[in-house]
């Protein structure tokens, strides 16, 4: 099972910021946050990644709590073409770095 | 810099038939993960692929099975096909070294997979 929870679906309205929430409460001290997203009919694509500080990249930023319990993944810009499953991934760099998907979260961006 | 490419696109087999999907995984990259991918669902880990032995395995039955080979490109073999084997099937490569996988991994465009 997943060990992250996000909510099925948000909308965000183009050229605003899109914040998408996740829980991870159950996170070990040695495990990263992950952020993938899937575009209709593709593969999925890597975000961005954080231990515990938070990381921007030219994607997207990343805000981990300090109790690294939650984090949020935040667009800066919207544009349609972010439209797509969003999946926050819990994982650690171990001998085996299979994903566990969950459902994700859908994001809809509006013109 | 190369992506990782999947071969074929789309696929039509009938139930007891097997089949072969390919994959080349990214330039510089030497693990190559399998994922199966249900219509309305997250991407399942099948297993996992580094140094041409598998290197961890998901929740598959052994019909499921793959190859690497030296340049890192890979199979994923299915035999006996069932109905819920329909699904898209995604093909991932990362870089294993110093005994730790990184999780950065880079998936391939798909290939779907439809079983009547």
């Amino acid at each position: 099972d997943a060990k992250t929870t996000q909510p099925p679906s948000m909308d965000c309205a183009e050229g605003r910021a899109a914040n998408l929430p996740c829980n991870h409460s159950t996170i070990s001290g040695n495990e990263y946050v992950y952020w993938y997203r899937q575009i209709h009919s593709q593969g999925p694509q890597y975000i961005i990644h954080g231990l515990k500080n938070n990381e921007t990249n030219e994607m997207a930023s990343l805000i981990i709590t300090e109790d690294r319990k939650s984090s949020t993944l935040i667009l800066p810009h919207a544009t349609l073409r972010d439209t797509a499953v969003y999946y926050c991934i819990v994982g650690s760099p171990g001998a085996t770095n299979k994903l566990i998907f969950g459902t994700g979260t859908l994001l809809a961006v509006q013109p | 810099e190369t992506g990782v490419t999947q071969s074929p696109t789309h696929l039509i087999k009938t139930r007891g038939q097997q089949v072969t999907l390919r994959c080349s995984s990214q330039s510089g990259h030497n693990t190559v993960s399998w994922y199966q991918q249900a219509l309305g669902q997250g991407p399942q880990f099948i297993f996992q692929y580094y140094r041409e032995e598998e290197n961890g395995r998901g929740n598959f039955p052994p019909r499921f099975s793959g190859l690497q080979f030296p340049n890192y490109s890979s199979e994923l073999n299915v035999n006996a096909l069932e109905l819920d084997d329909s699904a898209l099937y995604l093909c991932a490569s990362s870089t294993t070294f110093g005994g730790a996988a990184y999780n950065e991994q880079f998936f391939g465009p798909g290939t779907r997979l439809t079983v009547l």
